[in-house]
């Protein structure tokens, strides 16, 4: 099956700082999201971005399907942005949404 | 408010007995999902629905079950051959477009100790 693999597994950022998470995936997908979960467990979407980029606020994200990985940019980290970032894709032809083994950010004040 | 909801929130369970966890969506939703997250881990997929009254085999489907006898709800039982159930448990939904564009919406979570 579809392999995904997050860096880096751990980050910490002074507050105010940016940062990448990228994601990079074994196999063409129809279908890739990016999720925060917060301290207590709650699952949130950021992005559906199969291909190419959004933005949302302090947040944006780019994937290049071809070369098979995506990005997720913060800018200006604040503390409520803890947590841990998943990437999450369905390859082509399937309907099972593989999850990586996310990016657990903490940001300092 | 749509929203997906899961219950209880915190089980804490004996070995060798059964335990339903219950998953509810308002979302008019087709699809849904049940995750297992371990500490510090991703999420595996145990099982899943594309309509009622029929379910697949997830990636971890040993020692759990499921029905979809609705729409709005998909409970899941971790039975007593689960040999390590201690573990958070996710549930999700989504719509299911021909596109492939399912896009999963999550409940809550349900925290499952086996003593």
């Amino acid at each position: 099956g579809i392999q995904v693999e997050q860096s880096p597994p751990d980050l910490i950022l002074q507050e105010g700082a940016n940062s990448t998470l990228r994601c990079n995936f074994s196999d063409s997908v129809n279908n890739l999201q990016w999720f925060h979960q917060n301290p207590w467990g709650q699952l949130i979407n950021l992005f559906y971005i199969p291909s190419g980029t959004k933005q949302n606020g302090r947040l944006s994200a780019t994937t290049v399907a071809t070369e098979r990985y995506s990005l997720l940019y913060i800018s200006s980290s604040q503390t409520t942005d803890s947590g841990v970032y998943f990437c999450a894709v369905v390859s082509t032809g399937g309907f099972k949404t593989i999850f990586g083994a996310g990016t657990r950010l903490f940001v300092k004040a | 408010d749509g929203g997906i909801t899961q219950s209880p929130k915190y089980l804490f369970r004996k070995e060798g007995q059964n335990v339903t966890l219950s998953c509810e969506q308002n979302l008019n939703h087709d699809a849904m999902y049940w995750y297992r997250q371990d500490p510090g881990q991703g999420l595996r997929l145990i099982y899943y629905s594309q309509i009622v009254n029929d379910f697949q085999k997830g990636d971890i489907a040993e020692g759990y079950s499921v029905s979809r006898e609705k729409k709005e709800s998909f409970p899941l039982t971790v039975t007593s051959a689960q040999k390590n159930p201690t573990a958070f448990y996710l549930c999700a939904s989504s719509m299911v477009p021909s596109s492939g564009a399912n896009v999963l919406t999550f409940g809550a979570g349900s925290r499952l100790t086996v003593l």
